[in-house]
């Protein structure tokens, strides 16, 4: 069966520290990947999104950075965080079939203080 | 462009009584339906899909819903609310051309009421 495998739970970090969250699926070959922030009372905001290594698209401009360097791992990267930076952050994996739902992992806590 | 919409941000409800989470989708191809339930700091699960086989799709916990595409709506359903259905409620929409994203409702909490 297929695993997400997301760390760290909880991260607090000072504002201008950089930023390497990691997320590793098993179980599967050639996933989708995703990254979302979700803020307080704010839904689901989609960052970055992966079909293959190497290829990452942005949703949205930011502090932020995602690289795919194997296949089944997904990075989520800042050289320096911000304030506006905290949030709970979502890794997420699917199969390119459009009928066919989301995994995601159990989420990163980050505090920037 | 391909969006959901939740009506209500928070929604409470007495144990046992119905709940009713709205969603509505925009849409200009057939869309395929997603609700998930977050509990706190946790990941996302998913309670049941539409993905065009039967319009009204049962999921896990006794929660169902009913695809209206008269509506462009996938509310979603259950008789009898539980304790342990606190929590919070999205809706997602993915769509074939826009590859392979989804899109997500700001969300509804639900608040289950002894």
């Amino acid at each position: 069966s297929q695993t997400i495998h997301q760390w760290p739970a909880t991260l607090v970090q000072p504002v201008g520290s950089p930023l390497s969250l990691e997320c590793t699926v098993e179980g599967t070959s050639n996933p989708n990947l995703y990254w979302y922030r979700q803020a307080a009372g704010r839904g689901l905001q989609l960052l970055f999104y992966s079909v293959g290594i190497g290829q990452i698209s942005s949703e949205v401009p930011q502090n932020l950075s995602a690289s795919r360097p194997q296949d089944r791992q997904f990075i989520l990267s800042s050289k320096k965080l911000l304030l506006s930076d905290s949030g709970f952050y979502l890794c997420a994996w699917s199969v390119g079939r459009v009928n066919t739902e989301a995994f995601f992992g159990q989420g990163t806590r980050l505090t920037v203080v | 462009a391909q969006s959901v919409t939740q009506l209500g941000s928070h929604v409470s409800v007495s144990e046992g009584a119905l709940v009713l989470l709205r969603c509505n989708y925009s849409s200009s191809v057939p869309p395929y339906l997603f609700w998930y339930v977050q509990y706190p700091n946790q990941g996302l699960q998913l309670l049941l899909k539409y993905t065009s086989a039967a319009t009204l799709v049962k999921g896990i916990n006794g929660f169902e819903a009913e695809f209206k595409k008269s509506e462009t709506s996938f509310h979603l359903t259950k008789p009898s609310a539980h304790m342990s259905d606190a929590a919070e409620y999205f809706c997602a929409v993915r769509i074939l051309d826009t590859g392979n994203q989804f899109y997500f409702g700001t969300g509804t909490s639900l608040t289950v009421i002894p």
